[in-house]
């Protein structure tokens, strides 16, 4: 009964390293997202992928890869963090392309120093 | 996509019935109006989808008025767990890859 699981919850990085955010779900869905929340922002929208072996680009994609790995894994990739990408990150799912709503992970907070 | 616009925030007391608005006036006629609450330090977490009239499950109501430019959120009895921010989406659930989340509001129950 897991869900949405991310790894890590927590990660500090230097300016310029490069680190993967892991995401797998357990409910066979075909869709999955990644989303950024700043304080007072709200969510905004990375990276999603409908379906197993696609990708698209959201709201703020800038800086950032993803890789739908298979159904069940879906990472996001910052290939040189910069402080303008501390957030938490969310990870979610859905059956098809939010049918019967999302259903997200507990977040990794990233801080990039 | 229809742009949304809600309350940045409210304040009730446990026991209140609380009606949380939001504005849609430029939904088109295959978007679905979709609900989430979100607490401190975890993801959102669906309560509640609709498309017209009204909807209600265990958890909330969703009274969607004729001309489907508005909406209203409807937490029966509210207790001091009930304090989270509340988001309105609108969009086209069986095309929209990007459904958008707003500021939401922010719901404080007071004891």
């Amino acid at each position: 009964n897991a869900g949405v699981t991310q790894t890590p919850k927590f990660q500090v990085l230097k300016t310029g390293q490069s680190m993967t955010l892991q995401c797998a779900q357990d409910m066979n869905h075909n869709s999955m997202y990644w989303y950024r929340q700043d304080p007072g922002m709200g969510l905004r929208l990375i990276y999603y992928s409908a379906s197993e072996g696609t990708t698209d680009k959201g709201e703020v994609p800038n800086g950032y890869n993803v890789s739908r790995l298979n159904k069940r894994e879906f990472s996001l990739r910052l290939e040189s963090a910069a402080p303008s990408q501390t957030s938490v990150y969310f990870c979610a799912s859905s059956e098809e392309t939010g049918i019967y709503g999302y259903t997200f992970g507990s977040g990794t907070r990233l801080t990039v120093v | 996509l229809a742009k949304t616009t809600q309350p940045i925030s409210m304040d009730s007391y446990e026991g209140q019935e609380v009606n949380i608005t939001c504005s849609h006036n430029n939904i088109a006629t295959n978007d679905y109006i979709t609900w989430y609450q979100q607490f401190p330090s975890q993801g959102p977490r669906f309560i509640i989808q609709g498309y017209k009239t009204k909807v209600t499950n265990e958890v909330a109501s969703l009274f969607i008025p004729a001309d489907r430019k508005s909406s209203t959120l409807s937490l029966p009895r509210v207790s001091l767990s009930d304090t989270a921010v509340y988001y309105c989406l609108v969009g086209d659930i069986k095309r929209d890859d990007k459904i958008i989340f707003g500021k939401g509001t922010r719901l404080h129950i007071l004891p």
